[in-house]
């Protein structure tokens, strides 16, 4: 079993939908945690991290962590279709090694 | 402004040739990371170097090797590709390895093997 299971979708939603994106993890050393968005044949860029339950909010964005479940969202409100990438959760222990999901590909249809 | 820089950005090579991929910060980051990622999979971390110190996953294969010659440049080197290293391959950065350092990423290389 991985250490991190994320939605596999795909996605599709259309603009202006609530976008709910999700992972589960089975490791309790994680601490920190993070969303990164992967646009087609680019490197993943950082979008939100945080290091403790609750939520976090950025604009349209907003991470919540739920350590006691184990389980981390991202929301993305008034999706655009700019919006429409693979979107990778990932973790991190104390040691420093992050651990990825496979990613949720996200089409938001004009 | 590109911060963390990949070259090149797509890489043919033939089964068993070595091939020699390149990585470049402006970020002047302690930590350089070099990932594999095959399609809609996670990226799968193959080593980091902390400076100087150079920390090998236990699962990377022996095939892939690594040489950082300075903070600015970390190299990935494949010895004898095959066609299972087909793959995006990512480097990234960060100030410090623990802790809530995020990591950079480039925007990758492509390799394909003929």
């Amino acid at each position: 079993q991985k250490e991190v299971e994320q939605d596999p979708g795909p996605l599709s939603v259309p603009e202006g939908a609530i976008v709910s994106l999700n992972c589960t993890y089975s490791n309790s050393a994680f601490q920190y945690f993070m969303w990164y968005r992967q646009y087609s044949r680019k490197g993943p860029e950082l979008l939100m991290y945080t290091y403790s339950s609750g939520n976090k909010e950025d604009g349209r964005f907003t991470a919540q962590v739920d350590k006691s479940s184990k389980y981390i969202s991202l929301f993305i409100r008034d999706s655009q279709p700019s919006d429409s990438a693979t979107y990778l959760c990932a973790m991190k222990n104390n040691a420093g090694k992050s651990t990825f999901g496979d990613g949720t590909t996200l089409t938001v249809k004009p | 402004d590109a911060m963390v820089i990949q070259n090149p950005r797509y890489q043919v090579t033939q089964f068993g040739k070595p091939v020699t991929l390149s990585c470049s910060q402006t970020l002047n980051h302690n930590v350089m990371y070099w990932y594999q990622q095959k399609s809609s999979q996670a990226p799968k971390l193959l080593f980091h170097y902390y400076d100087k110190d150079f920390n090998n996953e236990a699962d990377t294969p022996d095939n892939f090797q690594s040489r950082r010659p300075n903070t600015s440049f970390c190299f990935l080197d494949i010895r004898s590709p095959g066609l299972g290293d087909a793959a995006m391959y990512l480097c990234a950065t960060s100030r410090d390895f623990g802790g809530v350092e995020p990591q950079h990423f480039g925007d990758g290389t492509r390799l394909s093997i003929l």
